[in-house]
């Protein structure tokens, strides 16, 4: 199967500090990204998913400012928190898909990056 | 009210033993996943269903599209299945997540 990769896997920030995490999908083209956020023993929430060369689109209840989603390429996404606080500590995963790649529904989930807000 | 329900939320397990996850969703949907996260925190996808049955080694899973529900088998369940395992439904873009069953097989 395609593989997703995170970066990093685990941070660390003070509050108030901005923090990226990278997600780049290694063996095929991604025209579409997904960020989801997970609280502990929750299930995986969608915050926004993201095309190629477009603007990202923000779920219900997701500030746009807050999280910034970039996907400037086909194999990259990223995710700024802005001023993180410590409520913005959780697991954020991506995952891509691809139907120019053949991935009609299928998506593939990245490891995982653990952000901790001081 | 969850669009997507899973059962049981958790499960423990005798190494060897059959076991079965379910999930019903309410929504008309065009593809469904299971899902697996190990404690790290990685999620695997195991199974995208759009209809009838599908079998990758020891693990099966099955849908029936008339009643909105699949259910994810393991046979001679092993302690590395020990896991979260995850229901999605995708009607359309949107992605649906069930809470999870937390799935411990002990030796």
């Amino acid at each position: 199967g395609a593989v997703v990769s995170q970066h990093p896997s685990r941070v660390i920030c003070k509050s108030g500090t901005s923090v990226k995490i990278e997600c780049r999908s290694l063996d095929f083209q991604a025209t579409t990204m997904f960020w989801y956020r997970q609280f502990p023993k929750k299930s995986l929430m969608l915050m926004a998913t993201s095309n190629e060369g477009s603007k990202a689109t923000y779920e219900q209840g997701v500030e746009k400012d807050k999280f910034l989603i970039n996907h400037a390429s086909l194999t990259l996404s990223t995710l700024t928190v802005t001023s993180a606080h410590p409520e913005d500590s959780s697991f954020y995963i991506c995952s891509a898909t691809s139907p120019l790649s053949g991935f009609y529904n299928e998506q593939f989930f990245g490891p995982g990056t653990r952000l901790t807000v001081l | 009210k969850n669009e997507v329900e899973q059962s049981p939320q958790n499960l423990t397990a005798q190494e060897g033993e059959f076991i079965t996850i379910n999930c019903s969703y309410s929504v008309g949907i065009s593809a469904l996943h299971w899902l697996q996260q190990h404690p790290g925190g990685g999620i695997v996808s195991l199974f995208m269903l759009s209809s009838g049955k599908k079998k990758h080694g020891r693990l099966i899973a099955t849908i029936n599209i008339q009643e909105k529900h699949s259910s994810l088998h393991i046979t001679a369940s092993h302690p590395r299945d020990s896991a979260v395992y995850i229901c999605a439904v995708r009607p359309g873009n949107q992605f649906y997540f069930g809470t999870g069953t937390s799935l411990t097989v002990i030796p």
